[in-house]
């Protein structure tokens, strides 16, 4: 089984709003990722995490705040978002090298 | 820095022929590869991968990609285009520490 969940499927939410997308697997994938991807490019990195610590951080806004509970479960807190940030929000963990997505959450910020 | 470099954006094919989907990387070292496949409002979807055993990898759904040390290239072949194939094809290499280069996407159209 080689399954990433991604909830909600659909997000739209203001400017003001503060929400969170969450991510899922049960792989047993030490590696988590979170990507940005707009249409009709491939996605950007934002996050990754190994062993549930931080490990890289794209230089990303911090309006976007990644969380690790546990080796399953990774959050993007987000709040203050900008339109500029309507997306789709791309899930993955990993087996060595390889790369496994979710389906994504697309949000719309308005 | 390493590359990924997908040549055509858009690619038409009719349904029953081949289809090829080019790809180019730049790497100092042996990669790991990858093809992935998005089809609309979808995440991405692994099709192969080529991690230095066998230079002809199979994947799913009929298609298939050859390492080519020489010509640092990983090309997406399919002998027959079907209907269901029309999507947007993703070529990675894999650079270390988690991190994947993208080609910028191809965008295979099947006609009837």
């Amino acid at each position: 089984d080689t399954e990433v969940t991604q909830t909600p499927k659909h997000l739209v939410m203001g400017m003001t709003n503060k929400k969170s997308l969450k991510c899922e697997q049960h792989m047993g994938h030490r590696a988590m990722y979170w990507y940005k991807q707009k249409a009709k490019k491939p996605p950007e990195l934002m996050f990754v995490y190994s062993y549930e610590k931080l490990s890289i951080n794209e230089s990303v806004p911090s309006r976007f705040s990644p969380e690790c509970p546990n080796s399953s479960l990774l959050n993007l807190h987000l709040h203050a978002l900008q339109p500029e940030d309507s997306a789709l929000y791309l899930c993955a963990s990993s087996l060595q090298e390889t790369q496994y997505f979710g389906p994504g959450t697309r949000l719309l910020v308005l | 820095a390493q590359s990924v470099t997908q040549l055509g954006s858009h690619v038409s094919v009719s349904e029953g022929a081949l289809v090829l989907l080019r790809c180019n990387y730049s790497s100092s070292v042996p990669p790991y590869l990858f093809w992935y496949v998005q089809y609309p409002n979808q995440g991405l979807q692994l099709l192969l991968k080529y991690t230095s055993a066998a230079t002809l990898v199979k994947g799913i759904n009929g298609f298939e990609a050859e390492f080519k040390k020489s010509e640092t290239s990983f090309h997406l072949t399919k002998p027959s285009a079907h209907m269901s194939d029309a999507a947007e094809y993703f070529c990675a290499v894999s650079v270390g520490g988690g991190k994947l280069i993208f080609g910028q996407g191809t965008e295979l159209s099947v006609k009837p």
